[in-house]
């Protein structure tokens, strides 16, 4: 299947700075890549739908002045966490399809980015 | 409104069989998957239902019923391995996907 590249895996930062997060497509391109945030024993929450060449779409509730989300090229995504707080700790996850994979709309997961704030 | 439902725990032995459930509702559907994810990683595609019936794939099955709103995921010959979050999720009228909160399946010896 499909290779989605997330990194860094783990990131530690103090309270007050920024985090980018990066989000490649291996072996396909994307033109839409999703960040997720799952926190401890929940699901998935939907943050944005990233868009190559456009704005993203953010999801209800989510501030779009802290979450930077970057579409540069059909093979990454940036999400940057800005003046990142404790509540900000989370498990970061990017998605993507492969629009060469079938009609299915399977969604190919990055490792995902455990980030603690101090 | 759009919502989905799934048990948030099950407890299950080595070597035997669990069926974990999921329903929905919703007015616009395109298909439910099942993933799989081991605690501190990102989830693994399991299976795609978008017809009615039973999608087997080695020791897992998954079963759709349309009409009913109804999912199930089925594991045989557990192992230990199969210790993880399962979640389910279907895609609405707008092909984005609604997630469940996963069911934890713990595997006991």
């Amino acid at each position: 299947g499909a290779v989605v590249s997330q990194h860094p895996s783990w990131v530690i930062c103090k309270s007050g700075t920024s985090v980018k997060i990066e989000c490649r497509s291996l072996d396909f391109q994307a033109t839409t890549m999703f960040w997720y945030r799952q926190f401890p024993k929940q699901s998935l929450m939907l943050m944005a739908t990233s868009n190559e060449g456009s704005k993203a779409t953010y999801e209800q509730g989510v501030e779009k002045d802290k979450f930077l989300i970057n579409h540069a090229s059909l093979t990454l995504s940036t999400l940057t966490v800005t003046s990142a707080h404790p509540e900000d700790s989370s498990f970061y996850i990017c998605s993507a399809r492969d629009p060469t994979s079938g009609d299915t709309g399977e969604l190919f997961f990055g490792e995902g980015s455990r980030l603690t704030v101090l | 409104g759009q919502n989905i439902d799934q048990p948030t725990e099950m407890t299950a032995t080595e070597g035997a069989i669990v069926q974990i459930n999921c329903t929905y509702q919703t007015s616009g559907f395109n298909g439910l998957f099942w993933y799989q994810q081991h605690a501190g990683e990102a989830p693994t595609f399991l299976s795609y239902n978008v017809l009615d019936g039973l999608e087997e794939k080695g020791r897992f099955s998954s079963f759709l019923s349309r009409s009913k709103g109804y999912s199930y995921l089925l594991l045989k010959e557990l192992q230990m391995k199969d210790s993880a979050s399962y979640l389910c999720a279907f895609k609405d009228s707008n092909y984005q996907l609604i997630w469940g909160a996963g069911t934890k399946l713990i595997i006991k010896p």
